[in-house]
C-alpha cells in the first residue's frame, strides 16, 4: 500500500463547480498534513496546511480525520485558474519536519 | 519560490555520464531537502541535511547518488554513471521555521 493515496483523476469540471479531492495515508504517526498545488512544469507550491479542526481559506476548505487517516480538499466556485495538479502531502517519518511524503496528485481541469 | 534557487534549470546528459545539480537555499536556513519527481508522480524524498551533515539519506536510490553541503548553505547532488531512469525533475526544499515548505524551481534532468 502506498503511504499516501489520492483519487487518480483527472477531474474535468465546468467553471463554478464544486470539486472534492480525497486522500488517505498509511502512517498513523504522521503529524502534519498539507495540500500542495503544482502547475505544469513548475514546482509544487503550498496551498494550505490541514488541521484536525478543519480550516478554510476563501473558496478552499481542508479537512482531516485522524481516526480514518483521511484528508480532503474542497474547492467551491471553481475558476479556470484553479486548473492544476493537487498533491496531498503528509510528514512525520522520523519526526523530520520537512521530510514530506507526497501522493501522486490529482489533475484538475476547469473548463469555461 | 521563497528565495531557493537551483542550477542548472535543465540538464541533458548521455547515459553513463556524471552530473552535478546545485541548490542554493535561503541564507541562514539550516535545513535542506532534496526530492526527485518522475513524470506523473509526486516528488519523492532523497536526502535531508541539517547544517553540513546528512541527517537522513534513506531516500537515495543507490550508491550512484551522493549529496554534499560542505559549508551548510549550498548543496550539490551528484549522480554517477547516469541511467535513463534517472531522468526526472530534482527539487530542493530548504528553510527554517515556516519557510521549509517552499521548493526551488527544480532541475530537469534528461538522460539520453
Amino acid at each position: 500500500r502506498k503511504e499516501v493515496e489520492q483519487d487518480p483523476g483527472p477531474f474535468n469540471v465546468p467553471e463554478g463547480a464544486t470539486v472534492a479531492f480525497n486522500c488517505t495515508y498509511s502512517n498513523s504517526a504522521s503529524q502534519s498534513f498539507f495540500w500542495y498545488r503544482q502547475d505544469c512544469r513548475k514546482e509544487p507550491k503550498l496551498l494550505m496546511s490541514v488541521y484536525s479542526s478543519g480550516n478554510e481559506d476563501g473558496r478552499f476548505t481542508a479537512q482531516l480525520n485522524r481516526a480514518s487517516q483521511y484528508i480532503s480538499l474542497l474547492i467551491r466556485d471553481s475558476k479556470l485558474s484553479d486548473s492544476a495538479t493537487y498533491l496531498c502531502v503528509v510528514n512525520g517519518r522520523g519526526g523530520s519536519q520537512g521530510n514530506l511524503i507526497f501522493g501522486k496528485g490529482t489533475k484538475l481541469s476547469v473548463k469555461p | 519560490g521563497a528565495g531557493v534557487s537551483q542550477t542548472p534549470s535543465n540538464k541533458v546528459t548521455e547515459k553513463g555520464k556524471y552530473v552535478e545539480l546545485r541548490c542554493d537555499p535561503i541564507s541562514g536556513h539550516t535545513a535542506l531537502y532534496w526530492y526527485r519527481q518522475s513524470l506523473g508522480q509526486g516528488p519523492e524524498f532523497l536526502i535531508y541535511f541539517q547544517g553540513t551533515g546528512a541527517a537522513d539519506d534513506s531516500g537515495l536510490p543507490n550508491d550512484r547518488f551522493f549529496a554534499v553541503r560542505p559549508e551548510g548553505s549550498v548543496s550539490t547532488l551528484k549522480i554517477q554513471r547516469t541511467e535513463r531512469g534517472d531522468s526526472a525533475v530534482y527539487l530542493c526544499n530548504g528553510g527554517q521555521g515556516g519557510s521549509w515548505q517552499y521548493f526551488g524551481p527544480g532541475t530537469r534532468l534528461t538522460v539520453t
